[in-house]
């Protein structure tokens, strides 16, 4: 299953809305898409899984949705640690996939 | 709080073998989850290389399967990853992570990656 993000830069202030996009090549089924935040020098952060569900400490103001190919990471307001890189993954078949990638950077 | 964490040679040449080793400290390698290894070329994204489970059994991606070999050692709490022939396309930076019953089989834990380059 191919996993396209985009925008593949988001150019946001501080505050704002960010809205990322992850669109499968087929359905995934079961719910199994999850999104991760990478920031430089660490290994990725799990951000949500079963497509909305926020995992251990993230805060409420990152949320997932969607349904069959179309999914949707939500940032309502940005802090200065998000302006970072973000992945969406499925895990519905093998092998298992990755989007390219999202950079949320300060405009 | 479960840690991983990769080590191995910053540098192989190619047609070489790379081989990485990740080490699991605040847990068990030995229970219901599976062990993967994941890479990220440089300014791409990442690429799930395959997984272990503590009896031996492994999945890898069919992208890699000719090259690809991972093993387990109970005894260490380690993982390990073998990549052989490599090219300049096998650069990157390398990661382990846990795949786990607990968030729905997604990778909860990951380590903090280590950098290998193809080169000569």
């Amino acid at each position: 299953i191919v996993l396209t993000q985009s925008p593949g830069t988001l150019s946001l202030s501080p505050g704002e809305r960010a809205t990322l996009s992850c669109k499968a090549s087929q359905s995934i089924s079961s719910r199994y898409l999850a999104w991760y935040q990478l920031k430089p020098g660490q290994g990725p952060r799990l951000l949500i899984y079963g497509v909305s569900i926020r995992a251990t400490g993230i805060p409420d103001r990152f949320s997932g949705s969607g349904s069959g190919t179309d999914f949707t990471l939500t940032i309502s307001r940005l802090e200065p640690e998000d302006f970072v890189l973000y992945y969406c993954q499925q895990y519905t078949s093998s092998p298992l996939t990755f989007g390219g990638g999202t950079k949320v950077e300060i405009k | 709080q479960v840690q991983l964490e990769e080590s191995g040679p910053g540098l192989v040449k190619p047609s070489e073998t790379l081989s990485l080793t990740c080490d699991v400290s605040g847990g068990s390698i030995i229970g219901g989850d599976w062990w993967n290894w994941v890479r990220r070329p440089p300014g791409k994204g990442l690429e799930w290389l395959g997984e272990i489970y503590h009896t031996g059994t492994t999945n890898y991606n069919p992208s890699l399967k000719s090259r690809v070999t991972m093993s387990v050692d109970t005894s260490k709490n380690q993982i390990s990853l073998s990549l052989r022939s490599v090219t300049a396309a096998d650069t990157g930076v390398y990661y382990c992570a846990r795949r786990t019953y607990a968030t729905t089989w997604t990778f909860d834990y990951w380590g903090r990656g280590a950098l290998v380059t193809v080169s000569s």
